[in-house]
């Protein structure tokens, strides 16, 4: 099946700082990928929509300066959590839509990136 | 706003079938239903999708009714790693769509 990356998988950082994570779909191109935000015992929040080519789209509340995102080529988008703080810790997970695939609609997920703002 | 709703939590023993159903009244013609498994610091997996009737793959089935406003994910003789959260999706078979995740079933097995 379609493989979704995530690099790194986990990272410490200290308040104001800048974290970059990278999602790779490797065996697929993805036009279209998704990062959500996961705080533990809840549900994936959608924080945007990552196009490559253009623009990322954001949702409501989500601060498209302090999270950047870049889909520079069909198999990579990366998230940029800039001046960190600890309200930042989080589970950051991406995915990856199959356009090629089989199944209509799928979405890929990575592994996911734990994030850790001291 | 999430389109599906599923139960919060259900409890099963090993060797048991689980059936886990989701409402979504307001699916649209286009939508496929997809369910994705996840556990504990691990991304969602792909279960099992579908669009009516049924759908069986190596590891559950997916019964869907006329009305589409529901479907029930089927989980035979589970095991104690099949403890994890599931969640029922529905999307544009477009793939216009953003997908909007619920809350999720958390399913605990026991021995």
């Amino acid at each position: 099946g379609a493989v979704v990356s995530q690099h790194p998988s986990r990272v410490i950082c200290k308040s104001g700082t800048s974290v970059k994570i990278e999602c790779r779909s490797l065996d697929f191109q993805a036009t279209t990928m998704f990062w959500y935000r996961q705080f533990p015992k809840q549900s994936l929040m959608l924080m945007a929509t990552s196009n490559e080519g253009s623009k990322a789209t954001y949702e409501q509340g989500v601060e498209k300066d302090k999270f950047l995102i870049n889909h520079a080529s069909l198999t990579l988008s990366t998230l940029t959590v800039t001046s960190a703080h600890p309200e930042d810790s989080s589970f950051y997970i991406c995915s990856a839509r199959d356009q090629g695939g089989l199944r209509t609609d799928t979405q890929y997920f990575g592994p996911g990136t734990r994030l850790t703002v001291l | 706003l999430a389109k599906t709703t599923q139960p919060i939590s259900m409890d099963s023993y090993e060797g048991q079938e689980v059936n886990i159903t989701c409402s979504h009244n307001n699916i649209a013609t286009n939508d496929y239903i997809t369910w994705y498994q996840q556990f504990p610091s691990q991304g969602p997996r792909f279960i099992i999708q579908g669009y009516k009737t049924k759908v069986t793959n190596e590891v559950a089935s997916l019964f869907i009714p006329a009305d589409r406003k529901s479907s029930t994910l089927s989980l035979p003789r589970v095991s104690l790693s099949d403890t994890a959260v599931y969640y029922c999706l529905v999307g544009d078979g477009t793939g216009g769509f953003k997908t909007i995740f619920g809350a999720g079933t958390r399913l605990f097995v026991k021995a």
